[in-house]
């Protein structure tokens, strides 16, 4: 199995800051990586699939990076509505995989 | 729009069973693969099954292989998990999740699932 593991598992940042997030799969997965945001009692929302290509309707201020086992979700200037926990999950290859999550926070 | 909706989620003594059902809407519910994605309390997301347009290619988490059984019936819409031999750390929230390869593009609203004596 592919294992994804993500840094950090949680972040405090204010309003306005650069935000990154990232994720290593232990084997390479080309860039089949997918991250999602999830708002406490809710179910996950696809924000970035392909390691970079942002789903529609997710505001540009969020990015994703990279390829291979290393890859970076950014968040260009947080806000408030930025709370949440976001996840990476690998689609390479069965079982699919999601890193352990991180959770971000407005300070 | 499209809508998942689970339902059968139930407090289960452990070894007994249930099964789940995800109502979809909102979309050619034959075109798509289609997933169980579960998640236990204040824990993250874990990928149960996943099953092809016609329930002919189904794959499964190790951890659940040979209790778990997905199934969908396209002619009702519907996907199903059928859950054997419950045990306490099957104890999670469970999604139903429609596959927009190399994604999963919309979630339902889950379904808790509670495995206690």
């Amino acid at each position: 199995d592919i294992q994804m593991t993500q840094s950090p598992s949680s972040l405090s940042a204010s309003v306005g800051d650069r935000v990154t997030i990232s994720c290593r799969a232990s084997q390479s997965i080309n860039n089949y990586l997918n991250w999602y945001q999830q708002k406490p009692g809710k179910a996950p929302k696809l924000l970035i699939y392909g390691a970079s290509s942002l789903q529609r309707g997710v505001p540009s201020r969020f990015s994703g990076s990279g390829s291979g086992t290393d890859f970076t979700l950014t968040i260009s200037s947080l806000q408030p509505e930025d709370s949440a926990t976001y996840y990476c999950q690998q689609s390479y290859s069965v079982p699919l995989t999601f890193g352990g999550g991180t959770k971000a926070e407005i300070k | 729009e499209v809508q998942l909706v689970e339902s059968g989620g139930d407090l289960v003594q452990p070894g007994g069973s249930l099964r789940l059902s995800c109502a979809a809407s909102g979309f050619t519910f034959t075109s798509y693969w289609m997933h169980w994605v579960r998640q236990a309390p204040g824990k993250g997301l874990v990928w149960v099954a996943r099953i092809n347009n016609d329930g002919t290619r189904i794959s499964y988490a190790d951890s659940v292989k040979g209790r778990f059984t997905i199934s969908r019936d396209n002619a009702k819409n519907t996907l199903y998990l059928q859950m054997n031999s419950l045990r306490a750390e099957d104890t999670a929230v469970y999604y139903c999740a429609r596959d927009w390869s190399p994604a999963i593009d919309q979630w339902g609203q889950g379904t808790l699932v509670t495995v206690s004596s």
